[in-house]
Order: structure tokens, then sequence, then C-alpha cells
């Protein structure tokens, strides 16, 4: 099952650590976004990006928070100095166009990221 | 300040009868609604789509409704089986390409046998 991968599954930072969360899109993807569900809430966005470049972080938290798609290799989200506030599942997801009824978004199993 | 609103948390059908979610939303700028189903676990996974231009889309026991002057759609998922038992999520965007989706909360569906 080529799906979109994340990893980890389960990640546990202290806070003031970093934390680094990964995503293999599905074979064939090139479009990749973030999205972050706190507790009792929906997916909210974060980012989208396509290789090498971030084409849409209008979610994104202005500070602390970043991420890539780099040619090689996983995406990376990426969050400095973590607080507990940060503690979310994070869902990563790709497609092979830039999304709509042509190309939908195939979402991976998820990152929960538990600051303590 | 929710675009997307799911105002039932939950739903309980018996097995075999009609399942109906709901979705109300505030911004007249979306024209691409879909319908993502999430169990435990596991990301959410693309069930049906519609675009402001249709009113309704069909595929196997799943329809989506929309009403654009309401600004309300729905799903239909008949008829309900055990399996469909999931959180159920609307989404929208401003956008045909879908990319920065507006999730609701999610409704619980529970199909009893």
């Amino acid at each position: 099952n080529a799906g979109v991968m994340q990893n980890p599954r389960h990640l546990v930072r202290r806070r003031g650590q970093e934390a680094r969360l990964r995503c293999s899109p599905m074979k064939g993807h090139s479009h990749v976004y973030w999205y972050r569900q706190l507790p009792e809430e929906g997916l909210k966005f974060m980012v989208y990006l396509q290789k090498e470049n971030i084409i849409d972080e209008s979610g994104m938290p202005k500070e602390r928070f970043s991420a890539e798609f780099p040619k090689e290799g996983p995406s990376i989200l990426r969050i400095q100095q973590v607080v507990r506030g940060d503690s979310a599942a994070y869902f990563c997801a790709s497609s092979k166009g830039q999304g709509g009824s042509n190309s939908p978004l195939h979402f991976g199993n998820g990152t929960r990221l538990t600051v303590t | 300040d929710q675009q997307v609103k799911q105002n039932s948390p939950s739903l309980s059908v018996q097995e075999g009868r009609i399942s109906i979610l709901n979705c109300d939303y505030t911004n007249s700028m979306f024209d691409y609604f879909l319908w993502y189903k999430k169990y435990p676990a596991e990301g959410p996974t693309f069930l049906i789509s519609i675009s402001s231009i249709k009113d309704k889309n069909e595929d196997g026991r799943f329809t989506v409704f929309l009403n654009k002057s309401a600004k309300h759609l729905s799903l239909h998922i008949v008829p309900s089986q055990p399996g469909d038992s999931a959180v159920y999520f609307c989404a929208a965007s401003e956008n045909q390409a879908g990319t920065a989706l507006i999730f609701g909360k999610g409704t619980t569906l529970s199909v009893s046998s």
C-alpha cells in the first residue's frame, strides 16, 4: 500500500525541545499539505507545498513552525521550542495535481505529538 | 469564526436505514465541497465531492446534496452499514483546486446491526 506515509506515529517532546514530523507523499504526487487537529476540533490547514516551494502558508503560526519539501526526500514539518499547546495530531496529505475534483487529497495516518 | 459547521456531534442509525449528515457554511465564496470519513487512529479518507455548479453528486451508497441558497449540504448514506461507523468531516474551499480546505468539527456516525 503506497499511501501517504507519516512518521513517527507518536512523538513525545518536553517543552522547549524541537519536533520534526516527516511525510512521504503517495507515489506520483508532488503536492503536499499539512493539517493540524486539536482535540475536539476539525482539521485546520497549515501549509501547502510543492517540490522545493511553499505555495500557501496562510495557516502556519508565525513563529516556531516551518515546513519544507525538498527535491529529494520527505516533507518535514518542524516545530521549534515546543509548548503544551502544540500537542495535537498532525496530518499530511498529498495530491497528484492541485487538489480539486480530479485530484482529491489523500491523507496519511498522522503523527500524534504530545508535549510534556 | 467557524466557516464550516457540523451542528450534530453524533448520529445513531440502524443498519439498513438512511444516514443523513448535515453541514452548513457561511462563506459564499466556497465553491467546492467534500466529505471525508475518519476511523480512530487513521487519517481522513476522501468519500465524495461536489462543485458549486451542481446540486447533487452520487457515488454508490453515498449521495451529496448542495443547496447554495441555504448554504447547506448533506451526505446521504443508503443503506447504512455497521462499517460506516466513523467520524464524517465536511470540508470546503474557495477554489476548485481544493487546496486550503476548511473542515467542520465532524459528526460521529454509529450504525447498529
